[in-house]
């Protein structure tokens, strides 16, 4: 069965420094997001990606975070300068969004868990 | 708006008991709700959903959910708890398939032996 992988599972960086995640999501889906989940608490939407553009973005998803589909596989999340509540495990999603049963589900991949010091 | 409540932070069960885990959202307009499970470690793993039709909905896992449109809930059901079912569940309204998931704080479901 298809799924969403990212890469790399775990992360450490200095603060200030830029990473930029990786995700592959599932081949014939069309809409992307990626989410975060600070430990023990909620999971945060950050932002959704369709047809190359941003559709929608939270407040989390300041001038520090951009997202780039640079080719047909890979959908990336950049922080610029990473900062200590940056630490988060960041998810990325992935939707088929055409018709038909179960286009609406979003499925995730297993995170990154990013740790700023 | 949306947003979502899970008021237990933890459900205690004994295996071969029923269980439930309880979600109650606000959504504008007609509302599709998820269930996601998050086994340690992982990531968060599709349980199933309400969109439309029957208000009783079956997943994987033999895992279903009532959704009540006057309650606003859309409580999480098993009739007979495995351990194996011990992980952290979570319900995600939206207002639209395209919308950003809402998720609710989770509920950590503990089966014990």
């Amino acid at each position: 069965e298809p799924e969403v992988t990212q890469t790399p599972s775990h992360q450490v960086t200095q603060m200030g420094q830029e990473v930029i995640l990786r995700c592959v999501p599932i081949s014939n889906h069309l809409y992307f997001y990626w989410y975060r989940q600070i430990l023990g608490q909620k999971v945060e939407f950050l932002v959704s990606f369709y047809n190359n553009e941003i559709s929608e973005k939270s407040e989390i998803f300041d001038d520090q975070f951009s997202v780039e589909r640079p080719d047909g596989s890979n959908f990336t999340l950049k922080i610029r300068s990473t900062k200590l509540e940056d630490s988060a495990m960041y998810f990325c999603a992935s939707r088929r969004g055409t018709s038909g049963r179960g286009q609406e589900t979003q499925y995730f991949g297993p995170g990154t868990r990013l740790l700023v010091l | 708006a949306q947003s979502v409540a899970q008021p237990e932070d933890q459900v205690n069960v004994a295996e071969g008991n029923p269980l439930t885990v309880k979600c109650t959202y606000s959504v504008s307009g007609n509302p599709y709700l998820f269930w996601y499970v998050q086994y340690p470690n992982r990531g968060l793993q599709f349980l199933l959903k309400y969109i439309t039709g029957d208000n009783l909905v079956k997943g994987s896992y033999g895992f279903e959910a009532e959704f009540n449109k006057s309650q606003t809930s859309f409580h999480l059901k098993k009739p007979s708890a495995l351990v194996s079912d011990s992980a952290l569940y979570f319900c995600a309204p939206t207002r639209d398939a395209g919308n950003m998931l809402t998720f609710g704080g989770g509920t950590r479901l503990m089966v014990k032996p």
